[in-house]
């Protein structure tokens, strides 16, 4: 099946700094999803980006899905960004996403 | 308009015992997923669902796992003499198109 690689696996920003967060994927995708899991455990949409470029406030997105991967940017971080933030796929086979392993995110005051 | 719901938020249950897990996907979608995230597997597909479909249940672990949905909207997941690597949180995701949206998830454990 797909694979789905995050990185990093933790970032740790002081308030108002930028980052980058990367997903590599495997194979062709039909869609390409990153959420942020609050502290609750809720799944929140960020982002519907199988290809091009999205921008919603201070985050935006970048899929190159020749090259295989996607970028999520945090511009001017906040301690409300902090969280673990995940990149999940859906390959030409459909049916399922398929999740990386996640970016934890800790943004300090 | 209204999310996602699943019920219970919480279920603590002894080894051996069955449990359910309701999903109300949004109202219009058509497709309905179940995932579970747990510690030392990250979060995994389990079964999907769209219309009338046969479901996908290539992803569900074991026989003790089952799914159904009714009238094609609220679903049921149910896991039969539990055990103790059954401990996850349980996900439901609904979608019209491709993007899906996720409920706020059970946390199963089991003692």
């Amino acid at each position: 099946g797909i694979q789905v690689e995050q990185s990093p696996p933790d970032l740790i920003l002081q308030e108002g700094a930028n980052s980058t967060l990367r997903c590599n994927f495997s194979d062709s995708v039909n869609n390409l999803q990153w959420f942020h899991q609050n502290p609750w455990g809720q799944l929140i949409n960020l982002f519907y980006i199988p290809s091009g470029t999205k921008q919603n406030g201070r985050l935006s997105a970048t899929t190159v899905a020749t090259e295989r991967y996607s970028l999520l940017y945090i511009s001017s971080s906040q301690t409300t960004d902090s969280g673990v933030y995940f990149c999940a796929v859906e390959g030409a086979a459909g049916n399922k996403l398929t999740f990386g392993g996640g970016t934890r995110v800790l943004v300090k005051p | 308009g209204a999310g996602v719901s699943q019920s219970p938020s919480n279920k603590v249950t002894e080894k051996g015992k069955d449990v359910e897990l309701r999903c109300d996907p949004i109202s219009g979608h058509t497709a309905l997923y179940w995932y579970r995230q747990s510690l030392g597997q990250g979060l995994e597909f389990l079964i999907y669902f769209q219309g009338n479909s046969a479901p996908d249940k290539s992803g569900l672990p074991s026989d003790r796992f089952s799914a159904e949905r009714t009238g094609g909207s609220v679903s049921t997941l149910t896991i039969q003499r539990t055990q103790q690597e059954d401990s996850a949180v349980y996900l439901c995701a609904s979608s019209w198109g491709l993007e899906q949206f996720f409920g706020p998830g059970t946390r199963l454990t089991v003692l």
